[in-house]
């Protein structure tokens, strides 16, 4: 099956610092990829919709300040968090959705987990 | 706001057929029924999906009622590793930006030994 791919797998940094995190499909071209956070215990919550060459959809919610997404390419889509605090702190999970799969298949990454101290 | 209605945790005996029921009564005729699992610490898993017929891989079958209300994911066997977090999604399976994964609470399968 499709592989997608995050690094860095788990990050702790300080407060008030960025944190990037990569995603990338390893064998299919993604136009389209997705970006989910999940806090313990709960389920998975959109954060944002990005498109190759274009600009991100933002959820209702989530500051586009501060969660930056950039779509520079059909593998590769990253997340940087600006100036991190503990709230923070959580599982973010990529996924991206295979151009040329006969339903849109949607592939996900294995996560990031990120801890601000 | 997610679209199917799941029972928030279930048990099954390892070995044993597990039947994780979904309700999706206001289903769309473009819709298809996805079904992923999420083990714990690791990104969700696609298994299956369908529309109306009724559907079978290597992991699951995915039966879905004749009014597409409803439908249930039968793991044949289930083992140990199968205990995790079982997400029903409606989605439409074409379709461009706005075609989104949203994901409900989900079914926690705990597989007894």
């Amino acid at each position: 099956g499709a592989v997608v791919s995050q690094h860095p797998s788990r990050v702790i940094c300080k407060s008030g610092t960025s944190v990037k995190i990569e995603c990338r499909s390893l064998d299919f071209q993604a136009t389209t990829m997705f970006w989910y956070r999940q806090f313990p215990k709960q389920s998975l919550m959109l954060m944002a919709t990005s498109n190759e060459g274009s600009k991100a959809t933002y959820e209702q919610g989530v500051e586009k300040d501060k969660f930056l997404i950039n779509h520079a390419s059909l593998t590769l889509s990253t997340l940087t968090v600006t100036s991190a605090h503990p709230e923070d702190s959580s599982f973010y999970i990529c996924s991206a959705r295979d151009r040329q799969g006969p339903y849109n298949e949607q592939f996900f990454g294995p996560g990031t987990r990120l801890t601000v101290l | 706001d997610a679209k199917t209605t799941q029972p928030p945790s279930m048990d099954c005996a390892e070995g044993r057929a597990a039947n994780l029921p979904c309700n999706h009564s206001t289903i769309s005729g473009n819709e298809y029924v996805y079904w992923y699992r999420q083990i714990h610490s690791q990104g969700p898993q696609y298994i299956i999906h369908g529309l109306k017929n009724n559907e079978t891989n290597e992991m699951a079958s995915l039966i879905i009622t004749e009014d597409r209300k409803s439908s249930t994911l039968i793991l044949p066997h289930a083992t140990l590793r199968d205990t995790a977090v079982y997400y029903c999604i409606v989605r439409v399976a074409y379709g461009g930006a706005t075609n989104k994964l949203i994901f409900g609470t989900g079914t926690l399968l705990a597989v007894q030994p």
